[in-house]
């Protein structure tokens, strides 16, 4: 048990939707990261909060949006959900914003879109 | 780009017999290279993290290396419950990590 919580772990929706997935970082860390990982494209890093603030942005669709709340837990929202937004989707966190390569990931929510 | 590139896809192996596992890598300002394992419908898990040329780690029937240009995860004597996905990642001016495809690795027994 790696101490981050990502719920929900599945999740099937229609096009066009929107969805919201949660994480919950390991107590203390400030530091969470969100990632998609599909067959075709291996694990894409999308954005990184830091104690509230966005501190790294990667491959994030403008349709995707995410936060991070004063109690540290962070969502991430997908609207005008596409076939292709099917994947797995993996929160990390970190104690620190330095990104050292020591990321503590939740178990994933996967999502389907029909 | 900056790219990482694990090989082979997927290996089998024999309980016992011993291999390696290639992630090479051309970034601009390697910060890190950094190993995880990932098992079916989980997160991925880390193993290890080398800084510089010539470093080594190792943890049980693992051992990861880096050179220049690749990092090579060495596995001895693997038994079953060292298959898993390898994952090899970089970290780049940015502090952003780029993961590479992965290794599918089988061990039977």
């Amino acid at each position: 048990d790696s101490g981050v919580t990502q719920t929900p772990k599945h999740l099937i929706t229609a096009t066009g939707q929107r969805v919201t997935l949660r994480c919950s970082p390991r107590s203390g860390d400030l530091s969470v990261y969100w990632y998609q990982q599909s067959l075709d494209q291996g694990l894409q890093f999308l954005i990184q909060y830091y104690n509230g603030e966005e501190r790294a942005k990667g491959n994030i669709l403008e349709r995707f949006s995410a936060q991070q709340f004063p109690d540290l837990h962070s969502e991430l929202n997908l609207s005008s959900l596409e076939l292709g937004d099917s994947a797995l989707y993996f929160c990390a966190s970190s104690v620190d914003s330095l990104n050292t390569g020591e990321l503590f990931f939740g178990e994933g929510s996967r999502l389907t879109v029909l | 780009e900056d790219q990482v590139t694990q090989s082979p896809e997927a290996l089998r192996l024999q309980e016992g017999e011993s291999s390696s596992l290639n992630c090479s890598y051309t970034v601009s300002g390697l910060r890190g290279l950094f190993w995880y394992r990932q098992d079916p419908g989980k997160g991925p898990e880390f193993l290890f993290t080398l800084y510089s040329a010539g470093e080594e780690k190792e943890k049980e029937r693992l051992k990861a290396t880096l050179t220049k240009k690749e990092s090579f995860l060495h596995i001895t004597a693997p038994k079953p419950e060292d298959s898993a996905t390898y994952l090899c990642a970089v970290r780049e001016y940015g502090n952003k990590l780029v993961f590479g495809a992965g290794t599918i690795l089988r061990v039977k027994s």
